[in-house]
């Protein structure tokens, strides 16, 4: 079975630092992209970032340009998210999801929730 | 907020035909395709729809995808209680350089 866990979420203060991780498993995760959603309290969905398989090429929204890190180890099957310099806006669930190349996202983690409140 | 638009409720009595609209731009539905995303209450979302108008494997063939132009649309054929739920539409943006996801649409069986 195709599974995303993700982990990390959590009360931080603004200005703060969080790092998000997903664990892969089920399938070859090196030959998948991935990206993170991110979707704040009653609120749309929100694409956060992109990696591709091998990590050549990222992209990442306006929102969080130059604040977050996406990275991956495929040694590991893990995807992580650091996030610096956090603001009260940056508050939501976050998902972890396989990306199908420009085409579609699935399967989508648990999601894990980040606060950000002083 | 989003530059890709959805109605924001959608409404039908069970066994009715409900279509859910995304209004994009020449730079995200108008040159790349289009996914669309189901929301239950309280759970993370799973893909409908990808690649404009297929079904992954286990989504029930009343769901549809189309799309034209920059416009795209999702058919729910034969409501059911089941369906009410938040349904985004999402494609890659090539401006942006990002995906974008449609605004949302809330569908409810009356």
């Amino acid at each position: 079975e195709v599974q995303l866990v993700e982990s990390g979420g959590g009360l931080v203060q603004p200005g703060g630092s969080r790092r998000l991780s997903c664990a892969a498993s089920g399938f070859t995760f090196g030959t998948y992209s991935m990206s993170w959603v991110r979707q704040a309290p009653g609120k749309g969905l929100e694409w956060v970032s992109y990696i591709s398989a091998r990590a050549t090429t990222i992209f990442y929204a306006d929102s969080v340009k130059g604040r977050f890190t996406i990275s991956r180890d495929n040694a590991k099957n893990s995807l992580d998210l650091q996030m610096n310099s956090l603001r009260a806006e940056d508050t939501a669930v976050y998902y972890c999801v396989r990306d199908g190349g420009n085409d579609w996202f699935d399967p989508w983690g648990q999601g894990t929730l980040v606060t950000v409140s002083s | 907020q989003s530059v890709v638009t959805q109605s924001p409720s959608a409404s039908g009595t069970p066994g009715q035909r409900v279509t859910i609209s995304c209004s994009g731009s020449s730079s995200n539905i108008g040159s790349n395709t289009v996914s669309w995303y189901q929301q239950l209450p309280g759970t993370a979302p799973t893909l409908l729809i990808y690649s404009d108008n297929h079904r992954p494997s286990g989504v029930p063939d009343r769901f549809s995808g189309s799309k034209s132009g920059t416009s795209a649309s999702l058919a729910i054929n034969g409501l059911q209680s089941e369906d009410e739920a938040e349904y985004y539409c999402a494609a890659w943006d090539d401006s942006l350089n990002g995906y974008v996801f449609g605004t949302g649409t809330k569908v409810t069986a009356l």
